[in-house]
């Protein structure tokens, strides 16, 4: 069955630890997404990727980094996490070749609450 | 530039009852339009989207949204509602040339027994 994964699903960790959020789809879209949602606050796209070795920053500026070395593979990194970075990052992805047939229907992965103590 | 408003953080209703939440958005054209469902810790899922065509348009778990151009609307409604349908709600655009969605502030939708 086609999906999207992330893990881990909680990460709770100190201040100062590198830490890498995992999200991988088995759908073969090419474009794939970081947002950032924190507590009854709407998504913000934090990295973009429209395929393999082409990755953007999102509209909210975010300490984090991202890379796109195969299709289905889209991890995020914090070199030094703090608590402002305490959130929800949640994973999506599309294909405009698809099933969204064009119109840029995203899906979503279930989210990695992290809490940075 | 886009945006898109949900009127109302909470919303109420009882079991039975009619469900509307509310969506309004800005855009220089008329842009692809979204609601999604959240449960507690999960993810985004697609209730349904309005493209082209029909400007009534039908989802999953009896929901339907009208897109109303005049109004820069896409209202939510689901004529009875059930506990199951507690959850957040955010309404989403997609704009010409936009690389992503952007999503409202979203509705928490508290169903009373």
């Amino acid at each position: 069955e086609a999906d999207i994964y992330q893990t881990p699903r909680y990460l709770v960790i100190g201040t100062g630890k590198k830490i890498t959020l995992e999200c991988s789809q088995t759908m073969g879209h090419d474009k794939m997404y970081w947002y950032q949602q924190d507590p009854g606050m709407e998504l913000h796209l934090i990295h973009y990727s429209y395929g393999v070795n082409s990755t953007e920053k999102g509209d909210l500026s975010s300490e984090s980094t991202v890379s796109r070395i195969r299709t289905e593979h889209f991890p995020l990194t914090l070199e030094s996490a703090r608590p402002s970075h305490t959130s929800q990052y949640l994973c999506a992805s599309s294909d405009p070749k698809g099933a969204g047939g064009g119109y840029n229907e995203q899906f979503f992965g279930p989210g990695t609450r992290l809490t940075v103590l | 530039a886009q945006s898109v408003t949900q009127l109302g953080s909470h919303v109420s209703v009882s079991e039975g009852a009619l469900v509307l939440l509310r969506c309004n958005y800005s855009s220089s054209v008329p842009p692809y339009l979204f609601w999604y469902v959240q449960y507690p810790n999960q993810g985004l899922q697609l209730l349904l989207k309005y493209t082209t065509g029909a400007t009534l348009v039908k989802g999953i778990n009896g929901f339907e949204a009208e897109f109303k151009k005049s109004e820069t609307s896409f209202h939510l409604t689901k004529p009875s509602a059930h506990m199951s349908d507690a959850a957040e709600y955010f309404c989403a655009v997609k704009g010409p040339g936009r690389r992503a969605l952007t999503f409202g502030s979203g509705t928490r939708l508290q169903v009373q027994p």
